[in-house]
């Protein structure tokens, strides 16, 4: 398995507070994705970077941001989390961009906003 | 905008029953291909990928799929299925040099022991 990990795992948060989830790599790929995951939805990107501090949004952008200081490091946050951000997280890398090479997928951060 | 599109929501199969699921994309463009696998409580694994060259792709664990472009398909299949292949596949595509890779909504495969 690629050397990602996610924390938290599982949080449970109320409805206004900010939130960050943090995706680390240890495989020093360039590029890194978040996605959420909901039911009837499949998996929608969030955000991805294609290199420190360079980021771009993907189609289900709004509400949240993304900051890459290091290779390995790529951190979402919710400003102010709402319900309809209630979801499974996935934070991937790549070594290559997505359309050239396969994506290797984190364990997942389950995030419920109360 | 691409979309992708699974049909079968939920499929319950035998063991040893074969197995095919659906996917179609609707984009103009050229494309690369891909199934993903999630097993219960794990995340998600790549099954195949087609990028170029034979249409019928073959991957992991025994799955096939076939790109058929004047279909907009890439249906996956498996002559045989298992029980630990009870799972949650997703069919995605992707437009070639670009960044944003679409999933389907997934289909729930259950195989009966």
């Amino acid at each position: 398995d690629a050397g990602i990990t996610q924390s938290p795992r599982h949080k449970v948060t109320e409805t206004g507070t900010p939130v960050t989830l943090r995706c680390h790599q240890t495989e020093n790929h360039r590029y890194m994705y978040w996605y959420r995951q909901d039911p009837g939805h499949g998996l929608r990107l969030i955000h991805y970077s294609y290199g420190v501090k360079d980021t771009d949004k993907g189609e289900v952008s709004d509400g949240y941001s993304v900051s890459r200081s290091k290779t390995e490091d790529f951190l979402l946050t919710l400003e102010s989390a709402t319900s309809s951000q209630t979801s499974v997280y996935f934070c991937a890398i790549s070594r290559t961009g997505p359309s050239t090479d396969t994506q290797y997928f984190g364990p997942g951060t389950r995030l419920t906003v109360l | 905008a691409q979309s992708v599109s699974q049909h079968n929501h939920h499929v319950i199969l035998s063991e040893a029953a074969s197995l095919e699921l659906g996917c179609n994309y609707s984009y103009g463009g050229t494309v690369n291909l891909f199934w993903y696998v999630q097993y219960p409580g794990q995340h998600l694994q790549l099954l195949l990928k087609y990028f170029s060259g034979d249409p019928l792709v073959k991957g992991i664990k025994g799955f096939e799929a076939e790109f058929i472009k004047s279909k907009f398909s890439f249906n996956l299949r498996k002559p045989s299925v298992q029980w630990s292949d009870t799972a949650e596949y997703f069919c995605a595509v992707i437009d070639t040099g670009g960044f944003k890779t679409i999933f389907g909504a997934g289909t729930r495969l259950f195989v009966k022991a």
